[in-house]
């Protein structure tokens, strides 16, 4: 079970806009800790996506964006491509695990 | 550009050490970066290892803690994994990833992993 919910697939058609949720508690995300992102392609190690308040690392599309209220978190994927096909991860800090590291479980997104 | 690549044995049997090794290169392993280590069991999500500072200090998963080791060896621009007792269980991708941290303006520190390895398959069986 892990310390962030996510849902575990999400599915759009090409062009259209999805959004993945990741919902914690009063001990992440609810504490103020920031939530970041990752997209691992099939059979490839996990890529920075989101870091911090809506930060992109460079070569990443501005179609993605996340975004924070209370204790969830939200990535958003505009004009959806068939490229963006990937499992989904958020991440954030613990305090009541004492963990700086938790993960949610994974959201596979396919593009219809 | 930074890389990092793991190495290590891709079979290890029950009750033995799993021993990883990543080496970092295109960038100095004592700059202001932590280096950790995460895992992926087949079929799964992501989980968190622990990480390191140049300095030897040290974060652990609280579910792994007493059995993880991680270390770091400056003048290979390298760090290591250790994890004893394996069993089927600790079957998994083995990634290795640099580590950034940035403090909020409540003074909570925020890690994520900004560059990772290409992951190592190692594999708990007799």
């Amino acid at each position: 079970q892990s310390v962030l919910t996510q849902p575990p697939s999400v599915s759009g058609a090409p062009g259209q806009t999805v959004t993945i949720s990741c919902t914690g508690s009063s001990s992440n995300i609810g504490a103020g800790y920031d939530v970041h992102w990752y997209q691992q392609l099939p059979g490839t190690a996990p890529k920075l996506l989101i870091y911090g308040k809506n930060n992109r690392p460079s070569g990443v599309p501005a179609r993605f964006s996340g975004s924070k209220s209370g204790t969830s978190a939200s990535l958003a994927i505009t004009g959806l491509q068939a490229e963006d096909e990937a499992d989904y991860y958020c991440q954030s800090h613990d305090s009541s695990l004492s963990a700086p590291v938790v993960f949610g479980g994974g959201t596979k997104l396919t593009v219809l | 550009q930074v890389q990092l690549q793991e190495s290590g044995p891709g079979l290890v049997k029950p009750s033995e050490t799993l021993s990883l090794t990543c080496a970092v290169s295109g960038y100095t392993i004592t700059s202001n970066y932590y280096w950790g280590w995460i895992r992926q069991p087949p079929g799964k999500g992501l989980e968190w290892i622990g990480f390191i500072y140049h300095s030897g200090s040290t974060f652990y998963n609280p579910s792994l803690a007493g059995r993880v080791t991680i270390s770091v060896d400056t003048s290979k621009n390298m760090f290591s994994l250790n994890l004893p007792s394996v069993t089927a269980g600790d079957t998994a991708v083995y990634y290795c990833a640099r580590v950034a941290v940035f403090s909020t303006h409540i003074g909570y520190n925020n890690y994520y992993m900004d560059v990772w390895g290409k992951g190592t398959t190692v594999t708990v069986s007799s």
